[in-house]
């Protein structure tokens, strides 16, 4: 069965860092795509980044609204995704979702992570 | 960017009720379109992708359509079940976008 686990949210103070963890189990994680969405209180979904496989040499994609602030990176070893994030802002306030790209789309979504950014 | 505009962005039907939700393009975006289904405190759940094609597992009431760069996700007789909020994706081009969502409640 497919499973992917999202930890490390929390609370974070403006300008802060953290780094989320989805734990991905089931499947061959190394042979996928995976991306990041996330889901701001009472609010649609907003898409994040991407991580290639190795085969496409683990490049990345951003968001305008995060470029420059979070990474994506995987350990394809321990078949785990990650989202480093850091100069915080308040409106990046949300909960976080690791998902699977199968083809194009996203397949399978983790249970999701809080992140609060707030004083 | 591209756009996705999402009508209704709510909705009350009945069990039983056919209802279509439109998903419009502001650019071409072929057929790379998904939608997502989800419920209150849940992941999302892919639905349809490529526009048309039914995720396996779903039931064939849902279906997907394109026209152009305009994209309907219609159920075709709803059940209690269905009563979530709905978003459609474009993956044609980066950064991938969601539509605002539209959430189906009970009449």
């Amino acid at each position: 069965e497919v499973q992917l686990v999202e930890s490390g949210g929390g609370l974070v103070q403006p300008g802060g860092s953290l780094r989320l963890s989805c734990a991905a189990s089931g499947f061959t994680f190394s042979d996928h795509y995976m991306d990041w969405v996330r889901q701001a209180p009472g609010k649609g979904l907003e898409w994040v980044g991407r991580i290639r496989k190795k085969a496409n040499s683990y490049t990345t994609e951003y968001a305008a609204s995060v470029k420059g602030r979070f990474t994506v990176s995987r350990d394809d070893s321990k078949n785990s995704l990650y989202l480093q994030m850091n100069s915080l802002k308040t409106e990046d306030t949300a909960v976080y979702y690791c998902a699977r790209l199968w083809v194009n789309y996203l397949d399978f979504w983790g249970q999701g992570t809080l992140l609060s950014v707030s004083s | 960017d591209i756009q996705l505009t999402q009508s209704p962005s709510f909705l009350s039907a009945s069990v039983g009720d056919r209802v279509t939700i439109t998903c419009r393009a502001s650019q071409g975006i072929a057929s790379y379109l998904a939608w997502y289904q989800q419920k209150p405190g849940k992941a999302p759940k892919l639905l349809i992708y490529a526009a048309s094609t039914l995720q396996s597992g779903v039931p064939s009431r849902f279906t997907g359509s394109r026209s152009g760069t305009e994209f309907t996700l219609t159920i075709s007789s709803l059940q209690p079940e269905d009563f979530a909020s709905y978003y459609c994706q474009q993956v044609n081009s980066f950064p991938l976008t969601f539509g605002g969502g539209t959430k189906v409640e009970i009449k």
